[in-house]
């Protein structure tokens, strides 16, 4: 059965570093987000992008937050100065049609910022 | 902004005793979606329901959703220790068009033998 990928499993960076968690979507979907999970708290939506830009975004995702697709088949997250309260599970996602279609989740990057 | 919240916060049962997770949404959605979560791990799909009044039911597990289209519950007939994780509601406003959805605050459910 496809499903979404993820890397790294765990990422440690010290505060004020840039870092880039990476996501390879099922192929044939059209719709990827990214989400985050504070431990032990609810998933937190980040962002929705669909056709090559962002169609919805969270008041978490600032400046320091962006996206990419790069290629045919990797969805990027940057954060470019990373804060303590960055440290989270975060999760990439995809869908193959909008609104009413599951999405489907990666297994996750811990981001551990020091 | 859209809430959804989700009662009880934990729930612990012995095995083969029923359990339910009930979620509210602070505005009318399009949709609701159901996801496990086992420890350590990602949410997993459950089911979609896009109907209001919709009853769905995957062998042990009955999901419904509210007449309104705000609320929704999931309940597990007779738990089995496999049943245990978090169970998370996650809903799709009406508004929007990025497809976001909303998770509730979750549901840890623990079963004991």
């Amino acid at each position: 059965e496809p499903e979404v990928t993820q890397t790294p499993s765990h990422q440690v960076t010290q505060m004020g570093q840039e870092v880039i968690l990476r996501c390879v979507p099922i192929s044939n979907h059209l719709y990827f987000y990214w989400y985050r999970q504070i431990l032990g708290q609810k998933v937190e939506f980040l962002v929705s992008f669909y056709n090559n830009e962002i169609s919805e975004k969270s008041e978490i995702f600032d400046d320091q937050f962006s996206v990419e697709r790069p290629d045919g088949s990797n969805f990027t997250l940057k954060i470019r100065s990373t804060k303590l309260e960055d440290s989270a599970m975060y999760f990439c996602a995809s869908s193959d049609q909008g609104r009413d279609y599951e999405q489907y989740f990666g297994p996750g990057t811990r981001l551990t910022v020091t | 902004g859209q809430q959804v919240m989700q009662i009880p916060q934990y729930q612990h049962v012995q095995e083969g005793e029923d359990f339910t997770t009930y979620c509210n949404s602070s505005t009318t959605l399009s949709n609701i979606q159901w996801y496990k979560q086992r420890p350590g791990g990602h949410p997993v799909f459950l089911i979609q329901l896009v109907k209001s009044g919709e009853v769905k039911k995957q062998k042990r597990l009955t999901f419904q959703f509210g007449e309104a289209k705000k609320n929704s519950s999931l309940h597990i007939t007779a738990t089995q220790t496999t049943d245990v994780g978090t169970y998370f509601c996650a809903g799709v406003g009406v508004t929007g068009g990025g497809n976001k959805l909303t998770f509730g605050t979750g549901t840890q459910l623990k079963v004991e033998l």
